[in-house]
């Protein structure tokens, strides 16, 4: 079957460096999508990776092992805007998305 | 990034009505909208995949009667709830991928629906 791992929710410190961990199981893979969520809005994208490497988009970066079935996504000098929730998604090869469940990151001062 | 627009933001309607919620894409044309339900503190979960000028393809447990879905043109997707009932009550988010192939989905602002 098709699945998404990562981790129920986190905590860090402003101004510090968090990484979320992302896990996938698909069929066929066309690439991991890392979305941000405020509680009572809509996703909205952060990044895609579909070779092997770090992507990196100012104070986010995201990485990608194919091989492994792993992604990460990094943030750094953490603010409090970005505590929402965060959610992985990996595109199989019918191009549809298989979302996590979502990871749920507090930022405390 | 392109622009996906939803409408209502927000409905609240009694049991047994029916609700439509709309879903454009305003800068760009978009051969598939998904449709997505989302509970409290839950992820999404993608209720069907709408193609324009097709039948819509529903996700296993979904009553294609009671959720309508219609696409109608490349810019245009809706869904309606019929017979809404409290259980209905959630936030319903729609996306959408463009003509030329982008990989990337644009979602709608979400609509949070409540039955009472």
């Amino acid at each position: 079957g098709q699945n998404i791992d990562q981790p129920t929710e986190m905590t860090a410190t402003e101004g510090a460096i968090v990484q979320i961990n992302c896990t996938y199981q698909t069929s066929g893979f066309n690439g991991l999508f890392w979305y941000q969520q405020h509680a009572g809005e809509a996703p909205t994208f952060l990044s895609y990776n579909v070779l092997d490497g770090l992507e990196e988009k100012g104070r986010f970066s995201s990485f990608l092992s194919r091989s492994k079935g792993y992604s990460y996504l990094l943030l750094k000098e953490l603010q409090m805007k970005d505590s929402a929730s965060y959610l992985c998604a990996a595109m199989d090869s019918n191009y549809q998305l298989i979302w996590g469940a979502g990871t749920k990151l507090i930022i405390k001062p | 990034g392109a622009v996906v627009s939803q409408h209502p933001s927000w409905v609240i309607c009694k049991s047994g009505t029916s609700v439509k919620i709309e879903c454009r894409s305003l800068d760009f044309q978009a051969t598939t909208m998904f449709w997505y339900r989302q509970f409290p503190k839950q992820s999404l979960m993608l209720m069907a995949t709408s193609n324009e000028g097709s039948k819509a393809t529903y996700e296993q447990g979904v009553e294609k009667d009671k959720f309508l879905i219609n696409h109608a043109s490349l810019t245009l997707s809706t869904l309606t709830v019929t017979s809404a009932h409290p259980e209905d009550s959630s936030f319903y988010i729609c996306s959408a991928r463009d003509l030329q192939g982008h990989t990337e989905a644009f979602f709608g602002q979400g609509t949070r629906l409540t039955v009472v």
